[in-house]
């Protein structure tokens, strides 16, 4: 059972390009979750995706961030026009959103540096 | 809002003696409480799991976590480090405001460092 997928695993960009960081849910996982991690801080919950249902974008930054989860293929995290600010690891987790199974699976994040 | 604070940014030991890994939580109801741990440009695994059932907590590689409500408590221990035992480790709460699904709180992380 292959285990939360991320990809690229690193990417640079330019100031002003666009980012799009990809994740595929475990196998069975309908709810996926992304996360920043700054350098040398803690993860901060950034959304919370269902099936083509954004539930939860309360930690997302206002303007040039976007994510989406469609019926078919992976959730995207989508970062345009990037600022050095946006330099972080960016982690997606899945979960079955049952109630009763809390644990989050985590990828192996996606290092984004801006230069 | 749910939080956590984790006490020590940064814990040396040597192998073979005690871990202890600080953190206090703050919550408005009965939390759900974990442990995850972070190797060097690798991704999180969860060490252990607090859902309201036993306080004591067991969990992979020889890791156990006490719940202590009155303290609002969830310290790390492990009786004996390993040098592979280094890594960053995250204490987080979970925020149930989302029915069915959890939204993790973080703590900052502590860096556990293993003396040979």
């Amino acid at each position: 059972n292959a285990g939360v997928m991320q990809n690229p695993r690193h990417l640079v960009r330019r100031r002003g390009q666009e980012a799009r960081l990809r994740c595929s849910p475990m196998k069975g996982h309908s709810h996926v979750y992304w996360y920043r991690q700054l350098p040398e801080e803690g993860l901060k919950f950034m959304v919370y995706l269902q099936k083509e249902n954004i539930i939860d974008e309360s930690g997302m930054p206002k303007e040039r961030f976007s994510a989406e989860f469609p019926k078919e293929g992976p959730s995207i995290l989508r970062i345009q026009q990037v600022v050095r600010g946006d330099s972080a690891a960016y982690f997606c987790a899945s979960s079955t959103g049952l109630a009763v199974t809390y644990e989050q699976y985590f990828g192996p994040g996606t290092r984004l540096t801006v230069t | 809002a749910q939080s956590v604070t984790q006490l020590d940014s940064h814990v040396s030991v040597s192998e073979g003696t005690p871990v202890l890994l600080r953190c206090n939580y703050s919550s408005s109801y009965s939390p759900s409480l974990f442990w995850y741990v972070q190797h060097p440009n690798k991704g999180l695994q969860l060490l252990l799991k607090y859902t309201s059932a036993a306080t004591l907590v067991k969990g992979i590689n020889g890791f156990e976590a006490e719940f202590k409500k009155s303290e609002t408590s969830f310290h790390l221990t492990k009786p004996s480090a390993h040098m592979s035992d280094a890594a960053e480790y995250f204490c987080v709460v979970s925020d149930q405001r989302i029915q069915g699904a959890q939204k993790l709180v973080f703590g900052q992380g502590t860096r556990l460092t293993i003396n040979p």
